[in-house]
């Protein structure tokens, strides 16, 4: 029962550097999300897909880009890390399009540090 | 923005005791949902509360949603070691959103 899947786990970049995360999900979802997460500061949406094909901002897009490949798969890029985005990473999944009552399903993260 | 400011933003109690989370907005929910967050792994769903008033229970935790859709709370009656985590609540601003405002969290620790 695989669920969400994020590739890697942990992974150290220095300054300038640029590095995709992984998601897929297994579970045919329609919506994938985005999110990172620093201390005191909950989950921060970064980018979400509503559906194959499109690819919408959250609340703190500046420094990343998206990709939705396919229905299962949802990359996170960044294409020049600065320390800022020194954060562990989420990305999670939603089965019916337009229900805000359907759970989210997420990943375990990665747990990224940009030195 | 932060939307959603939870309270307190840490706990440290005794195996036994009761506690309450508390989830608050200036802004109108269509719905509320509480997910639990254990070390190492992602948010987990713990319930999600439509309705202005409405109380959802899942053995020793109660749920409430305010009458406004503005707020939510989380009761925990005898707190146990295994309750310990990060509990965050998360809100959608309408029906056919697709987006969440994640509240700051609370982590919770209980002493056995």
């Amino acid at each position: 029962n695989a669920g969400v899947t994020q590739t890697p786990k942990f992974q150290v970049l220095k300054t300038g550097q640029s590095m995709t995360l992984q998601c897929a999900q297994d579970m045919n979802h329609n919506s994938m999300y985005w999110y990172r997460q620093d201390p005191g500061m909950g989950l921060r949406l970064i980018y979400y897909s509503a559906s194959e094909g499109t690819t919408d901002k959250g609340e703190v897009p500046n420094g990343y880009n998206v990709s939705r490949l396919n229905k299962r798969e949802f990359s996170l890029r960044l294409e020049s890390a600065a320390p800022s985005q020194t954060s562990v990473y989420f990305c999670a999944s939603i089965g019916r399009q337009g229900y805000s009552n359907q759970p989210q399903h997420f990943g375990d993260g990665t747990r990224l540090s940009i030195l | 923005t932060q939307l959603l400011e939870q309270s307190p933003q840490f706990l440290s109690i005794q195996e036994g005791e009761n506690l309450t989370v508390y989830c608050n907005s200036s802004s109108v929910f269509s719905s509320l949902q509480w997910y639990r967050q254990e070390p190492g792994e992602g948010p987990v769903l713990l319930v999600t509360v439509v309705t202005g008033g409405e109380v959802k229970k899942l053995k020793r935790l109660t749920f409430q949603f305010g009458d406004a859709r503005k707020d939510s709370s989380l009761h925990i009656t005898a707190a146990q070691p295994g309750d310990t985590g990060l509990y965050l609540c998360a809100g959608a601003l309408s029906s056919g959103t697709y987006k969440y405002i994640f509240g700051t969290g609370t982590r919770l620790k209980v002493l056995a």
